[in-house]
């Protein structure tokens, strides 16, 4: 079956900080991969995307590459704010016609100013 | 005007109480979904519907029913809730075809006593 993990938090940094989330994936067929960010009392909203290999997707400051030889979407950002602290998503989703979407358990991201 | 609402926001309620989550969105939007969020656990998929007729359980759907009163309006229920129901609970909407963006609501937090 298909299926996302990412590391456990919470992940605690410093402001200007470096920041990677590991987000590795099982899937039968080509998925399209995706992380969200949910910051504190609200919904998940669309962070970045990419739907297919070697794409990078990039938004904010974030980025993420799709690698298929290694199953992995990793989160990156190279100076974190105050203002990234929120719960971060990785999700996968495998095209057809009844298409779910999968998420991750989340990655709670703390930054100390 | 916020895209997708979610009524009530805050709910608290006794055990073997009926209790309904509503959720309405304006962005013309056929699928539609009810997510369950608990610590450690990411989102599981409680609902979903993909248009007005179409109604399809989701991994946890046990102790849930929905109703799709109109493509704008899913709402969720809880027949008899018991404390283990208590969660952050979720709506989201998506278009169809290969974007998959998922639109989230700003979640109700249900506590059942």
């Amino acid at each position: 079956g298909n299926s996302v993990t990412q590391m456990e938090g919470p992940v605690t940094l410093s402001e200007e900080a470096f920041l990677t989330i590991n987000c590795t994936y099982t899937a039968t067929g080509y998925p399209s991969l995706f992380w969200y960010v949910q910051y504190p009392g609200e919904g998940l909203q669309l962070l970045l995307k990419a739907t297919k290999a070697d794409d990078k997707g990039s938004n904010k400051g974030f980025e993420a590459t799709y690698r298929k030889e290694t199953t992995s979407f990793h989160l990156e950002k190279g100076s974190v704010q105050v203002s990234d602290s929120a719960v971060y998503f990785c999700a996968l989703i495998v095209y057809s016609s009844a298409s779910k979407i999968i998420f991750g358990s989340g990655t709670r991201l703390s930054i100390r100013p | 005007d916020a895209d997708v609402t979610q009524t009530p926001r805050n709910r608290i309620t006794k055990t073997g109480k009926r209790i309904m989550l509503e959720c309405s969105q304006t962005k013309g939007h056929d699928r539609m979904y009810w997510y369950r969020q608990d610590p450690g656990l990411g989102l599981r998929l409680i609902y979903y519907s993909f248009d007005v007729k179409d109604i399809n359980k989701g991994e946890i759907s046990d102790g849930y029913s929905v109703s799709r009163q109109a493509q704008a309006k899913f709402s969720l229920s809880l027949e008899s809730a018991i404390p283990n129901q208590t969660a952050l609970y979720f709506c989201a909407t998506s278009p169809p075809g290969p974007t998959y963006e998922q639109y989230f609501g700003p979640g109700t937090r249900l506590t059942v006593t």
